[in-house]
């Protein structure tokens, strides 16, 4: 079991491009959620979603913020039109089934650098 | 408003000694309480969970402790180790389905 994926590990966008950021779920977790993490603060809360299907969005910024879990393939975060407010680390993490019990994993995160 | 808040923010030891993290919170209705440790660079990794009913819980060298009258818990290690050095965070979780409040972390340096 390969935990749970994240890619890229860092990334690097100019001002006004977009990022997409991946995350496969372990083998088994039909849920992912995505935390945001400004250096020197503690993991935020941004979405919480299952298959095909946003349960929470209620910490993700109304704006330029998007995320998605296809039926297929990894869970993505998009940032359209970054700004360096943007640069942060994401986390993801998965669970077996709803609520944050025993299971629930974290990836290793993207460093996203707006520059 | 439901927090965590964390003490020392950050801590230095020498090799061996022993230290304990403190983390104190006002999250209500409480369901659990987590102990993670994050490497720099990387994504926490669960120490321990802790229910209502369970006082103390160990893993290693590697203790915690709950007040949940007090609404309290530290994290106590012993014979630290120079890998002992990350962010340890303490994370608090109420009923529902999303529902964990994190403190920022203590970050512990352990030197020869």
């Amino acid at each position: 079991n390969a935990g749970v994926m994240q890619n890229p590990r860092h990334l690097v966008r100019r001002r006004g491009q977009e990022a997409r950021l991946r995350c496969s779920p372990m083998k088994g977790h039909s849920h992912v959620y995505w935390y945001r993490q400004l250096p020197e603060e503690g993991l935020k809360f941004m979405v919480y979603l299952q298959k095909e299907n946003i349960i929470d969005e209620s910490g993700m910024p109304k704006e330029r913020f998007s995320a998605e879990f296809p039926k297929e393939g990894p869970s993505i975060l998009r940032i359209q039109q970054v700004v360096r407010g943007d640069s942060a680390a994401y986390f993801c993490a998965s669970s077996p089934s709803a609520g944050t019990g025993d299971g629930y994993t974290f990836g290793s995160g993207t460093r996203l650098t707006v520059v | 408003k439901n927090q965590v808040e964390q003490s020392p923010q950050s801590l230095i030891i020498l090799e061996g000694k022993n230290c304990t993290l403190q983390c104190n919170y006002t999250v209500s209705p409480f369901s659990n309480l987590r102990w993670y440790k994050q490497d720099t660079g990387r994504g926490p990794v669960s120490l321990t969970i802790m229910t209502f009913s369970e006082n103390t819980k160990s893993n290693g060298r590697y203790t915690a402790t709950l007040d949940a009258d007090t609404k309290q818990s530290s994290l106590h290690i012993t014979a630290s180790q120079l890998s002992d050095s990350a962010s340890y965070i303490c994370v608090v979780r109420t009923t529902g389905a999303n529902n964990l409040f994190f403190g920022t972390g203590t970050r512990l340096t352990v030197i020869p």
